[in-house]
């Protein structure tokens, strides 16, 4: 069965932490994306990655940096963690060329006190 | 900016009973998604329709996207407690296979 896996799914992290949330796909996606989830906001997109390297600005990158060294695994970095970055993330991969939508993980509650 | 409307935001009914949900634009879009997400997990991939006028079934579900493809709607017929969960809707536009989600149906069936 096809995979988006995601490190963790529950953290807590103090305000100031540099926090990594790491995912990994075995799908062979071209694409990967992070999200958050908030109640009421929907999805946010945060950054993504069309390919090795490579990273886009999402909607919402403040505060934030991403790194994709391999195809299978886009990692989230939080530089210094604020209360305010407490949040579901999600994971996403889709592949190039195809309108079949996103493979989500199971997401990482990030709880940052 | 491509946006997504999704209609209700809150949905309460009893198991047995029927329901739409809706999902609305004023974007044309390439294909679109409707996805399930359970609470604490991410999102599933329920189906995907690429063509204007299109209406997919998935056992209780029926899927229909729109003539002018700005527009679907999800329609579940006699409701069971399993489907409770947020419905999203997606969609990408022509040349972009980055999706824009709408905010979500919250439904709940109770028994």
């Amino acid at each position: 069965d096809v995979k988006v896996t995601q490190s963790s799914r529950y953290l807590v992290k103090r305000t100031g932490e540099k926090v990594f949330l790491e995912c990994v796909q075995d799908m062979d996606h071209e694409n990967m994306f992070w999200y958050r989830q908030d109640p009421g906001l929907g999805l946010r997109l945060i950054y993504f990655s069309y390919d090795v390297k490579m990273k886009e600005k999402g909607d919402i990158p403040e505060g934030y940096s991403v790194s994709r060294e391999k195809k299978e695994r886009f990692s989230l970095i939080l530089e210094s963690a604020s209360t305010n970055q407490t949040s579901m993330y999600l994971c996403a991969s889709s592949l190039r060329g195809s309108p079949d939508g996103y493979t989500f993980g199971s997401g990482t509650r990030l709880t940052v006190v | 900016t491509q946006l997504l409307e999704q209609s209700p935001q809150f949905l309460s009914i009893q198991e047995g009973e029927n329901l739409t949900v809706y999902c609305n634009s004023s974007s044309v879009f390439s294909s679109l998604q409707w996805y399930r997400q359970e609470p604490g997990e991410g999102p599933v991939l329920l189906v995907t329709v690429v063509t204007g006028g299109e209406v997919k079934k998935l056992k209780r579900l029926t899927f229909q996207f729109g003539d002018a493809r700005k527009d679907s709607s999800l329609h579940i017929t006699a409701a069971q407690p399993g489907d409770t969960g947020l419905y999203l809707c997606a969609g990408s536009g022509a040349g972009s296979y980055q999706l824009t989600f709408g905010k979500g149906t919250k439904l709940s069936v109770i028994p």
